[in-house]
This record gives C-alpha cells, structure tokens and sequence, in this order.
C-alpha cells in the first residue's frame, strides 16, 4: 500500500535561516507529490506541488523535487521568515485511480524566531 | 467561490449524543472526503466518497457514518459520541485531474 514517511519535528528554526524537511513515500502508482501548509487555527491549504519525476514545484519562496529514483520530495525554503510557522503535510497522491486520494505525513511543526 | 464549507465550526456535547457535521462544496467535485486530526497522529481518512451515491471506508471509520446524496453535501454522523471522538474533523474535496485536495475550515467537536 502507500505510505509517507516525513521528517519528525517539532523544527526549530531563526528567521533567515535554511530549511529543510524530508519527506520519502511509497505507491503502487506513479503519483503527483504535494505539500501542505496549516497556518494555527486554519485548515491544510496547497503549498506546491510536482506531478511527473524531477518536477520541481515551488511557491511563497520554497520548493521541492519529484525524486523518481529516490522516492523522495523533500521541501526546501532558503530562508525562513516568522510568518512561516506551520505545520506541513507532504502527500502523495496517484492521480487517475479509482480512489484519487491523498496519504499524509503525520506533519512537521515549523516555528520560527525572530 | 466559498470552496469547502463546513458547519459547525466547534462543538461540544455530551456522551452518547447524535451529531452530524455538515460539509458543502461548490465546486462540483466528485470526490469527497472526511479527515481527523489529532496531535501527533496527523490527519486520517475516516470516510471518502467518489461520486454521488457512493461510500467507503477509510482508515478509522468505526462510530462514524456517512452519506452522499447528492455531489454538494457529504455530512459526517457519529451516532454515538465517545470521548475519543474529540478530533478536529475536516472535510476535503478533490479536483479529478491535478489530485489536489481542496480543505475547509474544520470542525472542532470535543465529547465529554
């Protein structure tokens, strides 16, 4: 079956700096690769996504690369702002089964300092 | 567009009492969802659905039921609240061709 492994948090980080978070799944399928974002008290919104094998998705400063070879589509952000404090979900999902659906990580919480 | 909208937004009830929470979406989307949230376990598939008029079991879905009668509405009922079922529920709906799960807001029930 399918299944995501996501790097454990909480993450600790100071304002400016690099971040990353692993993020390897399974599937039976070829599936698309998301990252979700949940602000506090707000449901999971889209953050990017990659739908084919060294896709790079990016958006609000991060990205992540559909690794084919490694299973793997690890979120990368630069450099981190306060505003970034969240959790994120890494889920892939095999577009066109009968199912469609997403398997989530269990989430890493962001917290960033100023 | 309001998307995904769920109803209500936090509850609380005694044991062994009926709730159903309400989930409406505008974006006629066949596939629908319900997922709970709890710390430390992230989000789990209660139940999904993938047209209108049909149902399936997700991951956790004992002391829950749901319905679709039609392809807006999927509410979510536990006919018997226990106090495990205090969870952050969210309903979800997914667009066919990019698989992106489009989320509402959440209902936060807590069961005492």
């Amino acid at each position: 079956g399918n299944s995501v492994t996501q790097m454990e948090g909480p993450v600790t980080l100071s304002e400016e700096a690099f971040l990353t978070i692993n993020c390897t799944y399974t599937a039976t399928g070829y599936p698309s690769l998301f990252w979700y974002v949940q602000y506090p008290g707000e449901g999971l919104q889209l953050l990017l996504k990659a739908t084919k094998a060294d896709d790079k998705g990016s958006n609000k400063g991060f990205e992540a690369t559909y690794r084919k070879e490694t299973t793997s589509f690890h979120l990368e952000k630069g450099s981190v702002q306060v505003s970034d404090s969240a959790v994120y979900f890494c889920a892939p999902n095999e577009r066109g089964s009968t199912l469609g659906r997403l398997y989530f990580g269990r989430g890493t919480q962001l917290t960033v300092w100023p | 567009i309001a998307g995904i909208t769920q109803a209500p937004t936090s509850q609380i009830l005694a044991a062994g009492r009926r709730m159903t929470l309400r989930c409406t979406q505008d974006m006629r989307h066949n596939a629908m969802y319900w997922y709970r949230q709890d710390l430390g376990l992230g989000l789990r598939l209660i139940h999904y659905s993938n047209t209108a008029g049909t149902t399936g079991k997700g991951e956790v879905p004992d002391g829950y039921s749901v319905s679709r009668a039609n392809t807006d509405d999927f509410p979510l009922t536990l006919a018997s609240a226990v106090p495990s079922q205090t969870s952050v529920y969210f309903c979800a709906s997914s667009d066919p061709d990019s698989g992106e799960l489009f989320f509402g807001e959440g209902s936060r029930l807590t069961v005492l």
